[in-house]
């Protein structure tokens, strides 16, 4: 069983549109988490951390069930410039990062 | 924010060669370094952590005498694939954390692009 699981898509979107994505991790001792950023070829980068409590930044709205052990994002209004790979990443405690394979979106004018 | 860099971006090489790749924290010290690889379509693997003046600390399946790693000081950690072979074509990334910020944030450097013929 992956450490990090996402369906790998793609997610084909038009532009505007909604689109959630889903992470579930297998360590309950899990500390922190991220959603990261990738685009085609390059490093990835970091799109927001994750908390308990929910947090928003801008159009990206990221949410943690540590209970259930699963993480969203939600950007809304989906612009062109969104269509990349969404790592979801966990840091389990022992300061490396643990990647999920990715989520690609392709969002379509 | 923080950069990291790596040298070279990209690299082509004969099986059987080494091959050097350089990771340099640009603006911050840089206490740990970490050792990624990316294979197409897959996520990112840990390697190898590597801590300033200490021997690297090796993932399970990652073999410490083929992947060579210094960390001589606190800007600059090394990456030597040694007899380098085609399996090891991949996507190598190294990302950095250090004194000052989030100690649980990593900066990440562009990556270098190995292909071996």
């Amino acid at each position: 069983r992956k450490e990090v699981e996402q369906d790998p898509g793609p997610f084909n979107v038009p532009e505007g549109a909604t689109v959630a994505f889903n992470c579930t991790y297998s360590n309950s001792a899990s500390q922190s988490f991220f959603w990261y950023r990738q685009d085609c070829r390059k490093e990835p980068k970091l799109l927001m951390s994750v908390y308990s409590s929910g947090n928003e930044d801008g159009r990206f709205t990221a949410q943690l069930n540590r209970a259930s052990q699963y993480i969203s994002l939600l950007i809304r209004d989906s612009k062109l410039s969104d269509s990349a790979t969404y790592l979801c990443v966990v840091n389990e405690g022992r300061r490396a990062l643990t990647f999920g394979s990715g989520t690609r979106l392709q969002v379509q004018p | 924010g923080a950069v990291v860099s790596q040298h070279p971006s990209w690299v082509i090489c004969k099986s059987g060669t080494s091959v050097k790749i350089e990771c340099r924290s640009l603006d911050f010290q840089a206490t740990t370094m970490f050792w990624y690889r990316q294979f197409p379509k897959q996520s990112l693997m840990l390697m190898a952590t590597s801590n300033e003046g200490s021997k690297a600390t090796y993932e399970q399946g990652v073999e410490k005498d083929k992947f060579l790693i210094n960390h001589a000081s606190l800007t600059l950690s090394t990456l030597t694939v040694t007899s380098a072979h085609p399996e090891d074509s991949s996507f190598y990334i190294c990302s950095a954390s250090g004194r000052g910020g989030r100690t649980d944030t990593q900066y990440f450097g562009p990556g270098t692009r190995l292909t071996v013929l």
